[in-house]
């Protein structure tokens, strides 16, 4: 079974554009969380859908927001980039929106805002 | 709100030795899972070892093992003769019974084995 695959790997942005970033879950995966991870701020949770809805939100502005298709792919979205944009996002899937089920990551992509 | 905190941010073990990674976290709910996860410097996320927390027993999985302390609210990853292989980032993660989609990460430790 194919894992969870992210695109693109590695992405350079302009301060102020605004970016897209796409996650396929693995095969018969529900449920899709996204993670932002920095040197500073450490692994924070963006936000999770599950069949197409988003059930939680972390604590990030308005600006980052994302959605899930009916094929479970999801893509995070984040408009008017800053420098401090500049993280590795992870995504990780899971069968079920249920505690018991593991999540699995994918390799994440890179994303370096100047 | 869960937080997660790891008191080392690096550690260094010989080639064949045992070394413990701790961790310690902060909740007051009852329903919860705590892991162990592996970032290699390639950047993918794996799961090392996970725990129940209405499981007494500590889990291990072959050279990886944990000591849960529930009370104490510690939960710390023992590595068994150590490999070159081990070299990486740990993450200790906390995952709500109630909020199953968001884990709560510590900010890691970088194990350096040295052979």
């Amino acid at each position: 079974k194919a894992g969870v695959t992210q695109t693109p790997r590695y992405l350079i942005k302009t301060r102020g554009q605004q970016v897209t970033l796409s996650c396929s879950p693995i095969s018969g995966h529900r449920s899709v969380s996204w993670y932002q991870q920095t040197p500073g701020q450490g692994l924070q949770f963006l936000f999770e859908y599950f069949s197409e809805t988003q059930r939680n939100k972390g604590n990030f502005p308005g600006r980052f927001s994302g959605r899930q298709f009916s094929n479970s792919r999801s893509e995070m979205n984040v408009s008017t980039l800053e420098l401090g944009d500049s993280a590795l996002y992870l995504c990780a899937s899971s069968l079920e929106a249920y505690t018991s089920y593991e999540q699995y990551f994918g390799p994440g992509t890179r994303l370096t805002v100047t | 709100a869960q937080t997660v905190t790891q008191s080392q941010p690096e550690m260094s073990v010989q080639e064949a030795e045992t070394v413990t990674l701790s961790c310690t976290y902060d909740t007051s709910e009852s329903d919860y899972y705590l892991f162990w996860y592996k970032q290699p410097p390639s950047r993918q996320m794996i799961l090392v070892i996970r725990q129940e927390a209405y499981k007494q027993q500590n889990a291990t999985e072959n050279r990886f093992s944990v000591n849960f302390q529930k009370a104490a609210k510690s939960f710390s990853l023992k590595i068994s003769d150590s490999q070159l292989g081990d070299a990486a980032m740990y993450f200790c993660a906390y995952r709500s019974g109630y909020n199953a989609g968001k884990s709560t990460f510590g900010d890691g430790t970088t194990l350096t084995v040295k052979p």
